[in-house]
């Protein structure tokens, strides 16, 4: 809900372009988590941080906790990168639940 | 290593019918969740397990939820009796060693429509 706020809703990329996502806090987060939700309903881990930065392959993903939000980039963006992408942040003392952004629906054109 | 898995994949169901929804968790971790997503409210925890004992129930899904792990390799979701509202995917997600901060592995979802 309120308490992770993603930014856009939604997203069409011409494929080979570049771009990005964020994902704001209202919350201390201590770590976040990068989803993508494929057509098929599948959640896919993307990413996994503490404040920093890492890269897998096209992705990029940048934590920042002292200004609470985070960043996925997408570069030389591919169809099979369209779907729902969500953040999230643990909260609640030492509980492993999650909060949710809304998600940004990202689709790839060719 | 096998992920989380759900069983089953796609349920429909008549008013009024309990159903009962299946997950396994990655060997070795320590918390469960089970979640409900659906377009209008995103996704939204419905229980919280840690080594087994049930951490949250999910204020608002008390009444007809019950989830429920009976050992460290299994928990199940039942709803009942069902009703049309519930047609959603529900998610199970494990995470390793608890607390704050650990990576959570969801599985495939169960679709459930409820007629």
């Amino acid at each position: 809900g309120d308490k992770v706020k993603q930014s856009p809703s939604a997203l069409s990329l011409q494929e080979g372009t570049n771009s990005a996502l964020r994902c704001n806090f209202s919350i201390a987060a201590t770590t976040v988590q990068w989803f993508l939700q494929n057509p098929r309903g599948s959640l896919i881990n993307l990413f996994y941080l503490v404040p920093g930065t890492k890269e897998n392959g096209r992705l990029k993903s940048t934590f920042n906790s002292k200004e609470s939000y985070s960043t996925l980039h997408i570069r030389d963006a591919q169809l099979e990168d369209s779907g729902t992408y969500f953040c999230a942040a643990p909260y609640g003392g030492l509980s492993g639940k999650l909060t949710f952004g809304e998600g940004t629906q990202v689709t790839v054109i060719s | 290593d096998a992920g989380v898995t759900q069983t089953p994949r796609h349920e429909v169901a008549e008013k009024g019918q309990t159903i009962i929804l299946k997950c396994e968790p990655v060997s070795g971790h320590n918390d469960l969740f089970w979640y409900r997503q659906t377009k209008i409210q995103g996704l939204e925890l419905l229980s919280y397990f840690r080594s087994k004992s049930l951490m949250e129930d999910g204020g608002a899904f008390k009444d007809r939820f019950k989830a429920e792990m009976l050992n460290s390799s299994f928990s199940t979701l039942k709803i009942q009796p069902t009703e049309p509202k519930d047609s959603a995917v529900y998610l199970c997600a494990s995470s390793p060693l608890g607390g704050r901060g650990y990576e959570q592995y969801f599985g495939p979802g169960t679709r459930l429509t409820v007629l």
